[in-house]
């Protein structure tokens, strides 16, 4: 089945690391992708991985996918009151076209 | 350049209007998208054109019509809406449509409100 998840919250103190987790069901899927969403904004396009890849990194984001349990991880270093969005994954899958099956988000807060 | 502009950013609009969104982009991408997104959820799918085609409609209500005039715009008409419309309507483009994998590029969106 079709089926991404994604825990509702996360909390974190500036200039920690964020870790943003996500789990997917389908095993032909083949891009995964993290957006990020400001209040009131757009989404915003941050990476992307194909699915035989383990690792992708740009800058302070770090992106990680465990193929054998479908988690998918977005790390987000030294991380800034700028990073404060709802984090969306999402994966395309040739089955379906390639249109996007999301998860429900994450909000990352940050403390000072 | 990966931006996509749409107009108006905020709209109001009673049960008996007609009114359109427009979405632009120029990165000569041949596939653009209509979303919808209720506060703190993720976007739905509402029509896919690919070439200037309608090639998916997910069975969006008839009160919402979309049109690609050109590969660089894409509207939405809106008529007789409901309040349950009230969202955010967001566009989007990729390079093409299938056959791998084409990143969906998003617009800011349209706040519509329908009283």
């Amino acid at each position: 089945g079709e089926d991404v998840e994604q825990s509702l919250f996360l909390s974190v103190r500036e200039g920690d690391s964020s870790v943003i987790n996500c789990t997917y069901t389908d095993s032909s899927s083949t891009y995964l992708y993290w957006y990020k969403q400001e209040p009131g904004a757009g989404l915003q396009l941050l990476t992307y991985i194909f699915s035989n890849m383990d690792m992708k990194q740009d800058q302070r984001l770090t992106v990680l996918l465990n193929k054998k349990d479908k988690h998918l991880s977005l790390r987000i270093a030294d991380t800034q009151t700028g990073d404060s969005a709802i984090y969306f994954c999402a994966e395309s899958m040739q089955d379906s076209n390639y249109q996007l099956i999301w998860g429900a988000g994450t909000k990352l807060i940050i403390k000072p | 350049d990966t931006e996509v502009t749409q107009t108006p950013k905020h709209l109001v609009m009673g049960m008996t209007n007609k009114k359109s969104l427009k979405c632009e982009q120029h990165m000569g991408h041949r596939a653009m998208y209509w979303y919808k997104q209720k506060a703190k959820k993720p976007p739905e799918l509402m029509f896919v054109y690919s070439y200037e085609k309608l090639s998916i409609n997910e069975s969006v209500p008839s009160r919402f019509s979309p049109e690609c005039p050109n590969s660089s715009l894409l509207n939405l008409h809106l008529h007789a809406l409901q309040p349950e419309d009230s969202a955010l309507y967001l566009c989007a483009s990729s390079l093409n449509l299938g056959q791998g994998t084409y990143e969906q590029y998003f617009g800011p969106g349209t706040r519509l409100t329908v009283t």
